[in-house]
């Protein structure tokens, strides 16, 4: 199956800079790549996602970059802000066969933004 | 559409007590994701449905723990017995596997086991 590992576990940035978080993973069939955002006590929500056929996708403050040969994939956030605080997921797919798949997330980041 | 729901939000049980979770998927969505979260193991996938029938259960911890969906709009985990290291946040989430593998989590339930 899929092994996802993720880092940093924490992370603390002044508000303004800029915060990356890189995840890795195994299975070199993955061709989808998400993140999710999780404040706390709350549910975890869809942020960005990418796809293999492209090397990097930006959605305003965010953006996500792909590296498949090396099997690795990034989180960028620029110009941060207090409500960015949160923990952070990656995850990849694994297939078991039939077209069925499931989501493996990473241990997760969590982002402290500090004003 | 509502989104996924789950009920109870919070439940505070015995140990020794059966606990039932609920889940209602999006409407339309083909599969449906059992998750729990602890601060020790993080986000752990349990079961998962591909239209109503169980795909994988390999994340199942124990005899304990069973899950089932016995139509497209709904899904019960249910833990009988339970015990003190079953407290943890359990989230549903459903996709539709045509779109792409995007999950939408619901709101999650707050298990609590003394």
């Amino acid at each position: 199956g899929e092994n996802v590992e993720q880092h940093p576990s924490t992370l603390s940035v002044q508000e303004g800079d800029s915060a990356v978080i890189k995840c890795t993973y195994s299975d070199s069939a993955s061709n989808y790549f998400p993140w999710y955002k999780q404040e706390l006590g709350k549910r975890p929500q869809l942020i960005i996602d990418i796809r293999s056929n492209v090397g990097e996708k930006k959605d305003q403050r965010i953006a996500v970059t792909l590296n498949k040969t090396a099997k690795h994939f990034s989180l960028h956030i620029t110009e941060t802000q207090p409500e960015d605080s949160a923990v952070y997921f990656c995850a990849a797919p694994s297939y078991s066969g039939a077209g069925s798949y499931q989501l493996t997330f990473g241990k997760g980041t969590k982002l402290s933004v500090i004003p | 559409d509502a989104g996924v729901i789950q009920s109870p939000r919070h439940e505070v049980t015995e140990m020794g007590q059966e606990v039932t979770l609920r889940c209602k998927p999006i409407s339309g969505h083909d599969y449906l994701f059992w998750y729990r979260q602890t601060m020790m193991r993080g986000l752990e996938l349990l079961i998962y449905f591909n239209n109503n029938v169980p795909i994988d259960d390999s994340g199942m911890p124990e005899d304990r723990f069973s899950a089932k969906m016995p139509n497209a709009s709904f899904s019960t985990l249910k833990i009988q017995p339970s015990e003190p290291r079953d407290s943890a946040v359990y989230f549903c989430a459903s996709s539709l596997g045509a779109s792409g593998n995007i999950q939408y989590f619901g709101a999650g339930t707050r298990l609590s086991v003394l």
